[in-house]
């Protein structure tokens, strides 16, 4: 039930760009994206909707494929903020956090 | 300011002593839930609540209780806990639902149970 997301991890240069897929085996009503910095709350990125409406961090981008039941979050241009854990996460009647993928921005 | 708050932040107690985490919002969210964070796990739901007086089974809900006896208060009470539930615990809650709304977290609790 627990989405699975890739890659694992993955470090970059600062000014890279990078993509973080989320697949769930379960129909997706939605998916959320955050953002989690080492021993801090998750931060909300954005929400992407059946039917294609999101809602979110304008800076970021992503994308909703209901048939597939992915999504994929595209980080351009990398700062060294960006560092952190990302988790997506699928609604139903439960919440469901993804396997994580630990970003790295390197100088 | 609008935000979830825990309490207490860290806590260290032994097996078998009962506990109690708090969790308020003051932003009269109708949607609270409670999740663990463990390395190679994840963040994973215990319980959540769709309003007040409405609580339900997450993912990994045993060892756990909850209420929702007031819309900006839902504690988890740990009757018993265990080495098993050491743990970071976070509160989270939203407007109406996790389906179109964010959720805004707590701090976050690190418990340790001896």
């Amino acid at each position: 039930q627990q989405p699975v997301q890739s890659p694992q991890a993955v470090i970059l240069r600062e000014g890279e760009d990078a993509v973080i897929n989320c697949s769930s085996s379960k129909a997706l009503y939605s998916v959320h994206w955050y953002r989690q910095k080492h021993g801090e709350a998750p931060v909300f990125l954005m929400i992407l909707l059946k039917g294609g409406e999101q809602k979110g961090h304008e800076k970021i981008s992503a994308s909703f494929n209901e048939k597939k039941q992915q999504s994929s979050l595209y980080l351009t241009a990398s700062q060294l903020s960006y560092s952190g854990t990302y988790f997506c996460g699928t609604t139903g009647n439960q919440f469901y956090f993804g396997t994580g993928t630990s970003l790295t921005v390197i100088p | 300011e609008a935000q979830v708050t825990q309490n207490p932040r860290y806590l260290i107690t032994v097996t078998g002593k009962k506990l109690t985490v708090t969790c308020s919002q003051n932003m009269n969210h109708e949607y609270m839930s409670w999740y663990r964070q463990d390395p190679g796990l994840g963040l994973r739901q215990i319980y959540y609540s769709m309003n007040v007086e409405v609580t339900d089974k997450g993912d990994v809900p045993e060892g756990y209780k909850v209420s929702r006896k007031e819309k900006r208060n839902f504690p988890l009470i740990l009757e018993s806990p265990s080495p098993n539930q050491t743990s970071l615990y976070f509160c989270a809650s939203s407007s109406s639902g996790t389906w179109g709304e964010t959720q805004y977290f707590g701090p976050g609790t690190r418990l340790l149970v001896l």
